[in-house]
């Protein structure tokens, strides 16, 4: 079945200190993988695709079919950067999330 | 503004009685899905649907029934409501396959 996993429920770091955040998934075919970002009270929206290999606010992700892996890095985290993140999964015909790892960021 | 818009934004309901939750968009877009949201378990897929006539399950539809009224609306039903949907639900459309996914706000729905 298609999943996709993110081990860590919370992330927390200092500013400046390099961000990872993890993501794993199990698809048969070529999977199309995304990050979406939730800040405080505002809705989710995109922050980046695998497909168009850009970088949004300095994160970037690699898809890795090797390991099953799209981690989400940034290499210095600000503190506008916390906020819960969500690896996504498009299935064939239907966008599957993970359950969210909350990104802390400390001044 | 082309916006994704969710009514009612909070509400509390009782056990046993039926509640609607509506979406509407005005991104023209094709596809539209319902998520249910709860800490530890992310978001997880109720319903979906790709136009008016189609409807298709989720991963967690048991409880939930929905209708595709036109293109810009679909609404998630509890038709007896339980305490565990608690939640915080969202509706999400799309264009297409493959393209970004717009939220709405959320509803935050509480059973008691």
């Amino acid at each position: 079945a298609q999943r996709v996993t993110q081990p860590e429920k919370l992330l927390s770091v200092f500013k400046g200190a390099p961000v990872e955040l993890k993501c794993n998934y199990s698809y048969s075919g070529s999977p199309e993988l995304f990050w979406y970002v939730q800040y405080s009270r505002q809705r989710l929206q995109l922050l980046l695709r695998h497909i168009s290999r850009e970088s949004i606010k300095g994160f970037t992700a690699d898809l890795n079919k090797g390991e099953t892996s799209f981690h989400l890095k940034k290499p210095f985290a600000q503190e506008e950067d916390s906020a819960m993140y969500y690896c996504a999964l498009y299935n064939t015909d239907k966008l599957i999330f993970g359950t969210g790892t909350r990104l802390q960021v400390f001044p | 503004d082309a916006d994704v818009t969710q009514t009612p934004r909070n509400r509390i309901t009782k056990t046993g009685k039926r509640i609607m939750l509506e979406c509407s968009q005005t991104k023209g877009h094709d596809r539209m899905y319902w998520y249910r949201q709860d800490p530890g378990l992310g978001l997880r897929l109720i319903y979906y649907s790709f136009d008016v006539k189609d409807i298709n399950k989720g991963e967690i539809s048991d409880g939930y029934s929905v209708s595709r009224q036109a293109q810009a609306k679909f609404s998630l039903s509890l038709e007896s409501a339980i305490p565990n949907q608690t939640a915080l639900y969202f509706c999400a459309t799309q264009w297409g396959l493959n393209t970004e996914a717009f939220f709405g706000q959320g509803t935050r729905l509480t059973v008691v």
